[in-house]
Formats: structure tokens, C-alpha cells, sequence
């Protein structure tokens, strides 16, 4: 059974501060990897994804891959209150979004002003 | 961008009664389109695949004939909640493929609520 793991939170960063949020995959075969914000009561949205090792920026944000340890991040710099939200992982097994996604619950991202 | 619409965004009824939720993308071809379903303070679960044109295809322990979908056009998939009871009130997102790449982009949802 595929599983996606993230930490519940609340994580509560200052304004201005680096926000980092973690997860774990236990497929290996696992190809895809995104990265989705979720207001409440509200649909996820689309921050990154990532098929490589390694980083990959885009703005504020940063994602990172680590296929040996099963293991993806995003960084999210200049933290705004309007980052306050719910950030969900998830993967999935073919390249791009061929197949449906396996979700973590998610991690409840504060942001202090 | 990729814009993916549903339809309706609230939807209240009677146990017994069945409900149709479409999801439509608006500026673009989706030959798959995905159905998931939210419990409160829950993650996002699949429930079933949609292809056009053919059958669709069920996540284990989702039962095809209380959740008929039919993705009849490139443009459009319907979920239709049969015999709703009230453990089926959740929170109904579709998602559609899009770009070179193949990502998904949600719908903003239809809340179902059972009475």
C-alpha cells in the first residue's frame, strides 16, 4: 500500500522566515512527486513538482528530491501570512500525471505576522 | 492556464436521492480526469479514474455502482451520487491532466451534504 507521510503541524514560522515542510513516500517505484497548498474549505492548488533528484526553484519556493531516502521537502522563503495554509504531498507512480495521486494528510503551515 | 470548473459548488439533499456532479475543463482537452474525496481534517482520497470514452476505473473499497461516472467528451466528467445516505457527505473534487507534462489542476470542489 502506498503511503505518504507528513507531518500534521501546526508548523508556525514568523513572517520573513524560511518555512520547511517535510515528507516521506513508501514506494520506492514512486516517479512524481507535487506539491499542493490547501486553504480551508477550499481545493488544492498547484506550488511545484519534481521528478529529479536534487532542487528545484521557482520564486519563493523550493523543492527537493531524495530518492535514495524517499524523501521530498519544500522550502518556502520570505514566508507571507498569506502562506498560512495547509500544504499537501503527494506522489504518484508514473511521470507526470498519468495515474491518480496518493496524498499525505498534510502539514498546517502558520505564518506569524 | 489550466482551469477546471465543477458544478454544483453546494449541493444539500435527501437520503435516498441521487445527485449529479459535473466537472468541465474549461480551456483544454483532459482525455483523464480524476475523482477524489475529502472527509473533514482528511487528505484528499481517489476514488476513481476517468478516461474518455471508456470505462471508468474504481479505487479498491469504492463502489462503482453507488458512484457512476461518465466521461462522455474531452471536456467533461460527471460523478452521480446514487442512493445518497448521509456517510456520503463529503467534500468532491475532480482534478484534469493538462500541459506537456501531465499535471493535475483541481476543480474548486462541490461540498455534499446528506440530509
Amino acid at each position: 500500500q502506498k503511503e505518504v507521510e507528513q507531518n500534521s503541524g501546526p508548523l508556525s514560522v514568523p513572517e520573513g522566515a524560511i518555512a520547511s515542510l517535510n515528507c516521506t513516500y513508501s514506494d520506492r517505484g514512486s516517479q512524481s512527486f507535487f506539491w499542493y497548498r490547501q486553504y480551508s474549505g477550499k481545493s488544492p492548488e498547484l506550488i511545484m513538482f519534481i521528478y529529479s533528484n536534487g532542487d528545484k526553484e521557482d520564486g519563493r519556493f523550493t523543492a527537493q528530491l531524495n530518492k535514495a531516502s524517499q524523501y521530498v521537502s519544500l522550502l518556502i522563503r520570505d514566508s507571507q501570512p498569506s502562506d498560512s495554509a495547509t500544504y499537501l504531498c503527494a506522489v504518484t507512480m508514473s511521470g507526470g500525471g498519468a495515474d491518480g495521486l496518493t496524498f499525505g494528510k498534510g502539514t498546517h503551515l502558520i505564518i506569524q505576522p | 492556464g489550466a482551469v477546471v470548473s465543477q458544478h454544483p459548488s453546494w449541493v444539500i439533499c435527501k437520503s435516498g436521492t441521487s445527485v449529479k456532479i459535473e466537472c468541465r475543463s474549461l480551456d483544454f482537452q483532459a482525455t483523464t480526469m480524476f475523482w477524489y474525496r475529502q472527509f473533514p481534517k482528511q487528505s484528499l482520497m481517489l476514488m476513481a479514474t476517468s478516461n474518455e470514452g471508456s470505462k471508468a476505473t474504481y479505487e479498491q473499497g469504492v463502489e462503482k455502482d453507488k458512484f457512476l461516472i461518465n466521461h462522455a467528451s474531452l471536456t467533461l466528467s460527471t460523478l452521480t451520487v446514487t442512493s445518497a445516505h448521509p456517510e456520503d457527505s463529503s467534500f468532491y473534487i475532480c482534478s484534469a491532466r493538462w500541459g506537456q507534462l501531465e499535471t493535475q489542476y483541481f476543480g474548486p470542489g462541490t461540498r455534499l451534504l446528506v440530509l
